[in-house]
């Protein structure tokens, strides 16, 4: 079935460095999402890409929909204290019903 | 301008007990969504509704569980006899378009409802 493979599981960076992760899969999606989860809420969409090759943007955010239409990678720039949570990436499900797939997850934490 | 709300946020049951979620999305919303997350995993789709329809249940477990959206009311989850490993966090999700097309995908999350098995 689908699969989204996250990396690295966890990352624990320092307040002012950049972040980078990525999302990969086996099979081929035509849309990505990046949500972030904070601590006991849902998750809430920062970034979402519709083309293979679109670059966005939203505030420190960047993130790249890859030209294969198999991987994507979220960038954070000059992180702050706040970012601390889980990151997840996420792609539509085969059935077209408007499920999502969600990858594991990368949890990034921040020391001020 | 309330987003989705669920109810209870925290709910314990013990094992053989009965547990109901609850989802009201937000206004004008007439399709949702519910995911299941493990501890340290991400969110897996369970089930996808429309008023008085279910349109996708691939994601649910097939004894114990079950889900609905009445024309009036919320969206309940429910999972008869529970046992330790439904413990987990339940989201639902709400979208005011049907669940095709691009521009669909980024709808809204509400805060999860806890449920521990003891």
């Amino acid at each position: 079935g689908q699969q989204l493979n996250q990396s690295p599981q966890s990352m624990f960076i320092q307040e002012g460095e950049d972040v980078s992760m990525n999302c990969t899969s086996s099979s081929i999606f035509n849309t990505w999402l990046w949500y972030k989860q904070d601590p006991g809420e849902g998750p809430v969409l920062l970034i979402a890409l519709y083309k293979a090759g679109e670059l966005t943007s939203n505030g420190r955010l960047t993130a790249q929909f890859g030209i294969t239409r198999k991987d994507s990678f979220l960038n954070i720039s000059a992180s702050i204290p706040s970012d601390v949570g889980i990151y997840f990436c996420a792609g539509p499900g085969s059935s077209n019903t408007g499920k999502l797939i969600f990858g594991q997850g990368t949890t990034l934490q921040v020391k001020p | 301008n309330a987003g989705v709300m669920q109810n209870p946020r925290h709910l314990v049951r013990r094992r053989g007990q009965e547990a109901r979620l609850r989802c009201s999305p937000m206004k004008g919303h007439s399709h949702v969504y519910w995911y299941r997350q493990l501890p340290e995993e991400g969110l897996k789709f369970m089930v996808y509704l429309q008023k008085e329809n279910i349109i996708d249940e691939s994601g649910m477990p097939k004894e114990r569980f079950s889900a609905e959206f009445p024309k009036e009311g919320p969206s309940i989850l429910r999972i008869q006899q529970v046992v330790r490993g439904d413990s987990a966090a339940y989201f639902c999700a709400s979208s005011p378009l049907p669940g095709q097309g691009p521009l669909n995908y980024g709808y809204t999350f509400g805060s999860g409802t806890r449920l521990t098995v003891v």
